[in-house]
This record gives C-alpha cells, sequence and structure tokens, in this order.
C-alpha cells in the first residue's frame, strides 16, 4: 500500500516549457487535490477532483490544467512555464469532502 | 469563504516546554478542523482532526486541541516539548459556508531549543 506517489520528485524548466506532473493514489479515494507550497503563503488549492472524469478550479488555477481520466490518477499540466510557478507542487486524496487528507511527498519544480 | 488564522509564522520553545500553536478560524456554523504536520522534506500528515463530539481532540505524538466555537479558536498543544517536534504545522478548515473543501492557514514553524 503506497498510499499517494508523486512523479518525479524534482524536475527543472526552462520558461516556456511544458510537463505534466503526475499522482497516483492506491487507497480508492474519489477526491484529489494539487496544491502549491511557497515560502509564507501556507498550502493553496489549486485544482480538485470530486470522482472521475471531473475537475474544478482552486483558488490559483492560472497557467495550470488538470486530467482525472482514471480514478487513481490526477495529473497537473504546465502547459507553458513562468518562473512564478517555480513551487513544490503536493498532491493529496480523500474518501469524502471533510475526511482527512493524504499526501504524497511532494515535487519540487525549478523554472528558470 | 472560509479563512484560518495561525498567529506565528515561527514559534520557539525550549525542550520540555509547553507547546502552544494559536489557530482561529472565521465560520458561523461548527465545522470540521484539522492539525497536519510537515516534516522536512516531506508531505503533510494528519496530526489530529475535530468533526463532532468532544471538543477536546488528542492525537498522535502527545499533542491535543481544543474546538472553542466561541472563540472560533482550535489552538495545539503539547505539556512537554521534544526536539523531534521541530516541523510545520497547518490547521485547516473545512465546511464553512457550504463548501467543504478544505482551507489551510499559512502555517507556524516550531523550533525546539535544547
Amino acid at each position: 500500500n503506497a498510499g499517494v506517489t508523486q512523479t518525479p520528485k524534482f524536475r527543472v524548466l526552462k520558461t516556456g516549457q511544458s510537463m505534466t506532473l503526475l499522482c497516483a493514489q492506491d487507497m480508492n479515494h474519489e477526491y484529489m487535490y494539487w496544491y502549491r507550497q511557497d515560502p509564507g503563503m501556507g498550502l493553496r488549492l489549486i485544482h480538485y477532483s470530486v470522482g472521475e472524469g471531473t475537475t474544478a478550479k482552486g483558488e490559483v488555477p492560472d497557467g495550470y490544467n488538470v486530467s482525472r481520466l482514471k480514478k487513481q490518477n490526477f495529473l497537473l499540466g504546465l502547459e507553458s512555464a513562468a518562473p512564478s510557478q517555480t513551487s513544490v507542487y503536493f498532491c493529496a486524496s480523500s474518501y469524502s469532502q471533510a475526511g482527512t487528507q493524504y499526501f504524497g511527498p511532494g515535487t519540487r519544480l525549478l523554472v528558470l | 469563504a472560509q479563512s484560518v488564522t495561525q498567529l506565528g509564522s515561527h514559534v520557539s520553545v525550549s525542550e520540555g516546554a509547553l507547546v502552544l500553536l494559536r489557530c482561529n478560524y472565521s465560520s458561523s456554523v461548527p465545522p470540521y478542523l484539522f492539525w497536519y504536520v510537515q516534516y522536512p522534506n516531506q508531505g503533510l500528515q494528519l496530526l489530529l482532526k475535530y468533526t463532532t463530539g468532544a471538543t477536546l481532540v488528542k492525537g498522535i505524538n502527545g499533542f491535543e486541541a481544543e474546538f472553542k466555537k466561541s472563540e472560533t479558536s482550535f489552538h495545539l498543544t503539547k505539556p512537554s516539548a521534544h526536539m523531534s517536534d521541530a516541523a510545520e504545522y497547518f490547521c485547516a478548515v473545512s465546511g464553512s459556508g457550504g463548501s467543504y473543501i478544505p482551507t489551510f492557514g499559512r502555517g507556524t514553524s516550531l523550533i525546539i531549543h535544547p
């Protein structure tokens, strides 16, 4: 039982490049979330999903897209990376909306 | 919209001293309340949560928190700090204003001095 895993762990991008971050969970959770963590800002919700095939915008969705084609996977895409997207990205999942969130180990992204 | 305020971005205590991390939330109805801990270079993990029932909630590693509706607070305490408690602590709230998507506070870094 791996819980929540994230791929890759670390990535360096040049401005304008694109990439996809993968989140996978093996707990059969309906709800999945993508957050970014920046110093002094806490966790800010980017996008979330309440089930397979659904996605919704969070607090800071601009510049990101997501897809939930399979229940266990939640992908976060950056179409044209910008230095402001340098951050640590966390994926989380939960059984219910108000339930405990289980977090992945994070992906550190540096955009030059 | 719901909001969470954690007073103090950094809290410093001596080993063996009382730990008190403050959390206040905005809500007109009893929400669900959480404390998460993040150790360096790791993801967050649940420390404790309040849903309904007893207002004093006990969590892992000797931490506890008390839900005070009149004060809209959910402060985290531990009687005696240990060096291993050094971490970032986040308070979160959900179920307020019709939204069950959690809102996180900005976090408090707990520093333990020998």
